[in-house]
């Protein structure tokens, strides 16, 4: 009974660098989210998938962030030229989509925590 | 836009006490409300909600009223027990349309003492 896998759990990196953190979300589920949480914040909304498509992509910060879901099942969010700022936990979340189109109950991953230096 | 303010933690409460943790938000339209907890070494889970004025959500000896007169959605327990020790998040999104956003406090910690 797998839930929601995110890695690497753990990200150093240099201000600059290029990273991707990866979401494994709960088998068939097809919706999907990418939040992030920084150090006394609440989860703020980044990105959600429907399927293979960014639904809704009006939480991402800047054009620095990317994300993908070539198969409608594992997401990879992309964050070119890292800077200090992005530090943060990255938590992914999956759903079933409810009755009527509605979102089912959000199931996050434990996060990637990402440093930048 | 819609916002939700939680009480400021931490909170340290010894075992069998009573637990309460403010909630109010602010939104437009009929926003469903959430109560979230992250455990030591977990994700984020649900742990209870309510989706229209005077519902009580319930769950693990939680309890939380959605009074929109009030606009608030404080989050109780009558007796805490060590196990109850965690981050807990209030959270809205609006009932219909993109519900999948959700707006969520800052978090409150909890530690309880045996």
């Amino acid at each position: 009974g797998a839930g929601v896998s995110q890695t690497p759990s753990n990200k150093v990196t240099e201000k600059g660098k290029y990273v991707e953190l990866r979401c494994d979300p709960i088998s068939g589920h097809t919706a999907l989210y990418w939040y992030r949480q920084s150090l006394g914040q609440g989860p703020e909304f980044l990105i959600y998938f429907q399927g293979t498509g960014a639904a809704d992509d009006s939480g991402l910060p800047n054009d620095r962030f990317f994300a993908v879901r070539p198969e409608g099942s594992v997401s990879t969010l992309k964050i070119q030229r890292t800077e200090r700022g992005d530090s943060a936990v990255y938590l992914c979340a999956s759903s079933l989509l409810g009755e009527t189109g509605r979102t089912g109950e959000l199931f996050f991953g434990e996060g990637s925590r990402l440093t930048v230096l | 836009g819609d916002s939700v303010t939680q009480m400021e933690g931490p909170v340290t409460l010894s075992e069998e006490a009573f637990l309460t943790i403010n909630c109010t938000y602010t939104a437009t339209g009929y926003p469903s409300l959430f109560w979230y907890v992250q455990y030591p070494g977990e994700g984020l889970q649900l742990l209870l909600k309510a989706t229209k004025a005077d519902d009580k959500g319930s769950n693990k000896g939680f309890e939380a009223t959605y009074r929109k007169e009030t606009t608030s959605f404080h989050l109780e327990k009558g007796s805490v027990q060590v196990s109850d020790s965690a981050v807990y998040f209030c959270a809205l999104n609006q009932a219909w349309g993109n519900d999948y956003k959700l707006s969520f406090g800052a978090g409150t910690t909890v530690t309880v003492r045996a």
